[in-house]
């Protein structure tokens, strides 16, 4: 049963443009979701977060939105940049659970 | 200020054998997760420990074990190995949950690849 969910494995857009990433969730009780950047050969890195108690979060050029009633979260890019290009991961994380529950990620490509 | 550091890079065994992966956490941190990225599945988390004991373990068989030292640093030991554990294991860390930090981001190593032959 998959917990967190990123339907769209690719997306590609143009540089300049908004990049917008989704994001399903199924448990009501996660409160904490992040996302993260990945590059080929490296960890994961952390990007911007955002707590259940609010439906927006905004870091930069990166914005993350929260709808908890239907359960879904998605991460804007404005504008995006070639940089930008990498697989992103969506993460939630719930009560006393230390750990992150992930999706299996979205590969972003931004074309110059 | 330095990173999330694991080590090997790369480790190679063959089916049945032991592998010992390790991992230094950002200085501070205290808590420490281990996470499994297999070709097609995904993060999939394994193991958290915090002040040095584990706190949760993930769906994974008992040969996957690990331990938390006094400095914080962290070991994952993966018996008997077997063709399908071959993925990239990922340490992270963060400020710890039972001190009260609360909700805080995970910072990760760059991972070991353990390939099995």
């Amino acid at each position: 049963d998959q917990q967190v969910k990123q339907n769209s494995p690719s997306l590609s857009v143009q540089e300049g443009r908004i990049s917008i990433l989704n994001c399903d969730y199924t448990n009501s009780m996660f409160d904490y979701f992040l996302w993260y950047k990945k590059y080929p050969a490296e960890g994961p890195t952390f990007l911007i977060s955002i707590s259940s108690i609010k439906d927006k979060n905004e870091d930069g050029r990166f914005t993350v939105f929260l709808n908890k009633s239907a359960k879904h979260l998605s991460l804007h890019i404005v504008p995006s940049q070639p940089g930008d290009s990498a697989v992103y991961f969506c993460a939630a994380k719930g009560g006393s659970q230390g750990n992150l529950i992930f999706g299996k990620g979205t590969k972003l490509s931004v074309k110059p | 200020e330095a990173g999330v550091t694991q080590s090997p890079t790369h480790l190679i065994k063959t089916r049945g054998q032991q592998a010992t992966l390790r991992c230094s956490p950002i200085s501070g941190h205290t808590s420490v997760y281990w996470y499994q990225q297999a070709l097609g599945l995904g993060l999939q988390f394994l193991l958290w420990y915090d002040e040095g004991e584990e706190r949760n373990r993930g769906n994974f068989p008992p040969r996957f074990s690990g331990r938390q030292f006094p400095n914080y640093s962290s070991e994952l030991n993966v018996n008997a190995l077997e063709l399908e554990d071959s993925a990239l294991y990922l340490c992270a860390s963060s400020l710890s949950w039972v001190q009260g930090w609360g909700n805080q981001p995970q910072h990760f190593g760059d991972g070991t690849r353990l390939s099995i032959l």
